[in-house]
Parts: C-alpha cells; sequence; structure tokens
C-alpha cells in the first residue's frame, strides 16, 4: 500500500512569489491536513480537508489557502512568499470520519526555501 | 506558557537504557498523538491515545486524563531509537486533526 506523497520534496522560491504544494493521500484516506515546520515556532496546523471541504482553519495570513479534489489528492498555496515562509510543509492522511481523523500518516514533506 | 509542555528538551542515554519522556497539557483534549521524526523530516505516528495505556513492541504510551499528562517509554533503547520525539494533542472543542504539538524531545542513543 503505498504511504503519503508529497511535491515536490525540495524547492526555492524568491520573495513576492507562490508556490503549490501537493499532497497524495494513501488510497482509501479521506483527510488530509497539512502542517508547517519551522526552527522557531515548531509545528503548527495549518488546515485539514474532508471530503474537498475545507474543515478546520489554523491560525496563518490569507495567503496560505488550500484545495481537496474528488480523489482526496490536496494542493496547498502561498501566495507573495515572504523570508518567513521558509519551512517544512508536511501533510497527513488518515481515514477520516464526520466526527474525527484517526491514526495520521504523514509525508516526508516539502522544504520550501524563500529566498 | 504552551498549552503542551514536554520534557526534557534533550536526552542522552546509552545503548539498553530504560528512557522516558513526558507530556503535560493545559486543555481538555479528546486525544493525544505521539510522533517520531527522523533527521530529513518524515514523520510516523507511534501512537494514539484517549485514556490508558497502548504497546507497541518496545514501545508504552500511557495517559492520565485527570493530571493532563502522558508519558511515552522506550524499554531496551537502541541507537535507530534516536530522533525526535513529539507529543501533539486535539483539544476537546476542535475536530478532526487540529493538533496542537509539544517543542519536541531530541533523543540520542549512544552505543
Amino acid at each position: 500500500k503505498a504511504g503519503v506523497t508529497q511535491t515536490p520534496r525540495y524547492l526555492i522560491k524568491t520573495r513576492g512569489q507562490q508556490v503549490t504544494l501537493s499532497c497524495s493521500p494513501i488510497s482509501g484516506h479521506r483527510s488530509v491536513s497539512w502542517y508547517q515546520q519551522t526552527p522557531g515556532q515548531g509545528l503548527q496546523f495549518l488546515f485539514e480537508y474532508f471530503s474537498e471541504t475545507q474543515r478546520n482553519k489554523g491560525n496563518f495570513p490569507g495567503r496560505f489557502s488550500g484545495r481537496q479534489f474528488s480523489n482526496s489528492r490536496s494542493e496547498m498555496n502561498v501566495s507573495t512568499l515572504e523570508l518567513g515562509d521558509s519551512a517544512l510543509y508536511l501533510c497527513a492522511s488518515s481515514k477520516g470520519s464526520l466526527q474525527g481523523t484517526g491514526e495520521l500518516f504523514f509525508g516526508e514533506g516539502s522544504r520550501l526555501t524563500v529566498l | 506558557k504552551n498549552e503542551v509542555e514536554q520534557s526534557p528538551q534533550n536526552l542522552t542515554a546509552q545503548e539498553g537504557e530504560f528512557i522516558t519522556i513526558n507530556c503535560s497539557y493545559s486543555v481538555g483534549i479528546s486525544a493525544l498523538h505521539w510522533l517520531q521524526q527522523h533527521p530529513g523530516g518524515g514523520i510516523v505516528s507511534l501512537f494514539m491515545l484517549s485514556s490508558g495505556k497502548k504497546k507497541h513492541g518496545r514501545l508504552i504510551a500511557t495517559i492520565n486524563i485527570q493530571e493532563k499528562h502522558s508519558s511515552l517509554h522506550i524499554t531496551a533503547s537502541h541507537p535507530r531509537d534516536s530522533a525526535v520525539y513529539i507529543c501533539a494533542v486535539l483539544p476537546e472543542e476542535t475536530s478532526g486533526s487540529r493538533l496542537t504539538f509539544g517543542e519536541g524531545t531530541q533523543l540520542t542513543v549512544n552505543p
């Protein structure tokens, strides 16, 4: 059974550009959540999608957005990049339900560097 | 004060030692996760707990809901256990996977 796949694994952008990251969950999983990890702030929740609907959103500015497709694949987008957006972006999938999530399965992450 | 506090922040042990990592939280929760992160970034979910105790191989996780405290124990530690261990909670008023994370415990096990 294939795991959670994130692409790209590494990318370098400059300030003001935008970036799109992709996450393919484990087959059959309906919930995809995104997290940002930085040395200063640690791991922080970005948002979660369940059955193509955003179910939760963390405390991030509107420059951070996401979506989920009918096959449960998810993308997140960061517009007008800032230096502080340099981070490891992780996604996790789970079977999910209307009530909760269950065990999380993480991807390897996309490491974004903003110059 | 962070909602999730882990101790110790850093831990060095000799191979074979029994290891305990602690997690205290200040909010009511519906679940607690223990995660393992190796260099390079990948995260593995070790346990999800809402009460009691769980065991998987050499790893044991316990939670005391009344005291708002959880522990992760590693028996017969091995150098391959070297990693960052992260405690994360799902607050009662939230749903899904809106986790709040501790800062992590860096574990180094020397041969």
